[in-house]
C-alpha cells in the first residue's frame, strides 16, 4: 500500500490552463504539505495544512490554490498555468501532534507529479 | 545568501569507498536535521534525523551535527552501486509542523 499518493504522475498542458494534483495519505498523519521541485532539484515548501487548517503559506501566486477536504487530502488547483510553472510538485505527510519525546515532523513524500507546460 | 548550502555534486567515488557529504546553514535557531535521499524520478525518503549537536549512526550511514560551526555532515561508509541517488540535507527550527528548510542536494554515483 502506498503511503503518500499523489495523481497524476504525469501532466503536459496547455500555458493558460486551469489543472488540478490530488494527493492522498493513509498513514493517518494530520499534516500534509505541497513542495515545488525546480530543474536543479531545490525542493521548496508552498502550503501546509494541519487538520484541514492552512498553517504555512508560502509566497506562491494565487493562481495556486490548496484544498483540504479532510485530513488524509491535500490537492492542488493551478490557474493560468504558465512555463515558469513547469516542475516536480511533491505531496508530503507528518504526525505534527503526539507524545512529547517522540520526533515529530518527519515528512513522508509522495512520488511527485511531473508538470510541464507547454 | 541562502539559509542552507550544499555543493550540488555531482560525486562520483569508487565502490567501498566512504563518503562525506555536507551542508552549511546560516539560522542559528534550527535545531533538527535530517538527510533525505532521492532516486531519480522518486520521492525523497528520511536517512538520518538528528536533534542538536553530536553524532547518529545507523549501519553505514552517519549524521554529524556541529551547531558551533553551523556544519553538517553524512558520513556513508563501504559505499555500493545502490546508495547512488541525490542526498538533500533538510533542517527545521522546531519539531512539530513547521517549515523545513532543504539544500539544493547532492549527486552522487557509486561506481561499480
Amino acid at each position: 500500500d502506498t503511503a503518500v499518493s499523489q495523481t497524476p504522475k504525469y501532466l503536459v498542458t496547455q500555458m493558460g490552463n486551469d489543472k488540478s494534483i490530488k494527493c492522498e495519505q493513509n498513514l493517518g498523519h494530520d499534516t500534509m504539505y505541497w513542495y515545488k521541485q525546480d530543474s536543479k532539484k531545490f525542493l521548496k515548501i508552498m502550503f501546509s495544512y494541519n487538520n484541514k487548517e492552512l498553517i504555512i503559506n508560502e509566497t506562491v501566486p494565487n493562481r495556486f490554490s490548496p484544498k483540504s477536504p479532510d485530513k488524509a487530502h491535500l490537492n492542488l488547483h493551478i490557474n493560468s498555468l504558465e512555463l515558469g510553472d513547469s516542475a516536480v510538485y511533491f505531496c508530503a505527510s507528518s504526525q505534527a501532534s503526539g507524545l512529547a519525546g517522540v520526533y515529530k515532523n518527519i515528512q513522508y513524500f509522495g512520488a511527485g507529479t511531473r508538470l510541464s507546460v507547454l | 545568501q541562502k539559509e542552507v548550502e550544499q555543493d550540488p555534486g555531482p560525486l562520483s567515488v569508487p565502490e567501498g569507498a566512504i563518503v562525506s557529504l555536507n551542508c552549511t546553514y546560516s539560522n542559528s535557531a534550527f535545531q533538527y536535521f535530517m538527510w533525505y535521499r532521492q532516486y531519480s524520478r522518486k520521492g525523497p525518503e528520511l536517512l538520518m534525523y538528528t536533534y542538536s549537536s553530536g553524532n547518529k549512526e545507523d549501519g553505514r550511514f552517519t549524521a554529524q551535527v556541529d551547531k558551533s560551526s553551523k556544519y553538517i555532515s553524512l558520513f556513508i561508509r563501504d559505499s555500493q552501486p545502490s546508495d547512488s541517488a541525490t542526498y538533500l540535507c533538510a533542517m527545521t527550527e522546531y519539531s512539530s509542523a513547521s517549515k523545513i528548510i532543504f539544500g539544493s542536494g547532492t549527486r552522487l554515483s557509486i561506481r561499480p
